[in-house]
Parts: C-alpha cells; structure tokens; sequence
C-alpha cells in the first residue's frame, strides 16, 4: 500500500494477556517511530528505528514493552503482562530517513482495550 | 528541555468563522523545526506544515495561515472561514537536535466546527 499501515486496528484484551501491534511502514522508509496517544495526553513517543542503528528506547514506559523491526520494514511492538493503563491508541509513523526536518507519515493507530 | 503547550483542549465554532489555535514551543536549540498536523476522526495524523527556526515568515495556504513569531516562541494556526470538514484535533510538534525524542507533540486542540 502506498500509506503506513496497522494492524490490528482495534485489540481487547484482559489484563496480564501479552499483545502485539504490527506496523508495516512505507516502502523506503528507513525511520520507523512508535508514539501512544492517551486520552488529553497527546501523542507520547515511545521508540524509533534508523535504518540497521540500535533504536532509541528512551520512551518505552516500562520493560514490559518492547519492539523489533525485522529487515528494516515491518515492526512489532510488544506488550507484556498488560495493565489497564496500558490502554490507548497506538501509533506507528515512518519517514525517508531520520532528521530533525523530516515529515513523518503516520499509519491510523491501533485502539488497544486492557479490560 | 523541548516543549510544546498547546493551551486551547477544546474550541467550538460555527461554520464560516474564522478560529486560530496557539502553540507554543520551548526549546535550547538555535535549529529547530515546527509542525502542525491534523488528526481526523479517521485516526491518521496529516501534516500540514513544517518551518524552521531561521524562516519567520508567515505561511498562507489556502484557508490556512501560520503565524511564526521567535520573539514570543509561538507558531499559531489560523482557519479562515472554517467548514465542518476543519473538524478534527490538530496538533503542534517540535523538532531539534537537544534530545532524542524525534518529534515532541503538543496535548492537541480539539476542533468542532457546527454547521
């Protein structure tokens, strides 16, 4: 597809149940970002990926999150043992490349549910 | 520290009004890019604009105008005879070379324009 694309674009799940958010990004791209958006908080970065660098996981609120990017495409971002206030939109954005001028391109987000 | 203060959570308008949504931003850095994008009820964040911090001049497109001011660290969005499809969350974002975080949002403002 020519956008960012996630999948699933809703997820329910019970509290301490692991779940996985995929985000396949645009073609080229080689910058690849996680943001959490939760209600009136904005959009709260938690990790990017630059091309074949070790990412940047200063956002990541706690160990029970993590990410991978596999071939410098698609990326999954895991959550462990999930809480109630893990629940939120997840959003996946890509860009060209990673710069302080670049525009990112964000997919529709992932509505998790932690019951 | 980089921040971004989006005061207005929430503003209404009737059709054909015009509204103008303040950001400001907080940054150490002499080099610096600001966004705005908007969030349709769809999900997918649409940029809008990007300028950076040695460009001051005011941008128009369309019915849309930015107004960039470094004295007072503002970059304002204004709609100018707004129209039920200008409804929607826009957000600020910036962008500098004094910390890691690649792009940092504001809270967002939340616009309902009434026909």
């Amino acid at each position: 597809g020519a956008g960012v694309s996630q999948s699933p674009s809703n997820k329910v799940t019970e509290k301490g149940k692991d779940v996985e958010l995929r985000c396949d990004p645009i073609s080229g791209h080689t910058a690849l970002y996680w943001y959490r958006q939760s209600l009136g908080q904005g959009l709260e970065f938690l990790i990017y990926f630059q091309g074949n660098s070790a990412p940047d996981k200063s956002g990541l609120p706690s160990d029970r999150f993590s990410a991978e990017r596999t071939g410098g495409s698609v990326s999954t971002l895991t959550i462990q043992r999930t809480q109630q206030e893990d629940s939120a939109v997840y959003l996946c954005a890509s860009s060209f490349r990673f710069g302080v001028n670049e525009k990112l391109f964000f997919g529709s987000g992932t509505q998790l549910s932690v019951l | 520290a980089q921040k971004v203060t989006q005061a207005q959570t929430e503003i209404s308008v009737v059709e054909k009004e015009d509204v103008t949504l303040d950001c400001v931003y907080e940054t150490r850095d002499t080099t610096y890019y600001l966004f705005w994008y908007k969030q349709p009820p769809s999900g997918e964040l649409v940029f809008l604009i990007r300028r950076n911090s040695f460009d001051e001049q005011n941008e128009i497109s369309g019915r849309y105008s930015w107004n960039f001011q470094k004295s007072t660290s503002s970059f304002n969005f204004t709609i100018t005879a707004s129209q039920v499809v200008d409804s929607a969350v826009y957000f600020c974002a910036l962008s500098d070379n004094s910390g890691n975080t690649p792009l940092v949002f504001g809270k967002g403002t939340r616009l309902s324009v009434i026909a």
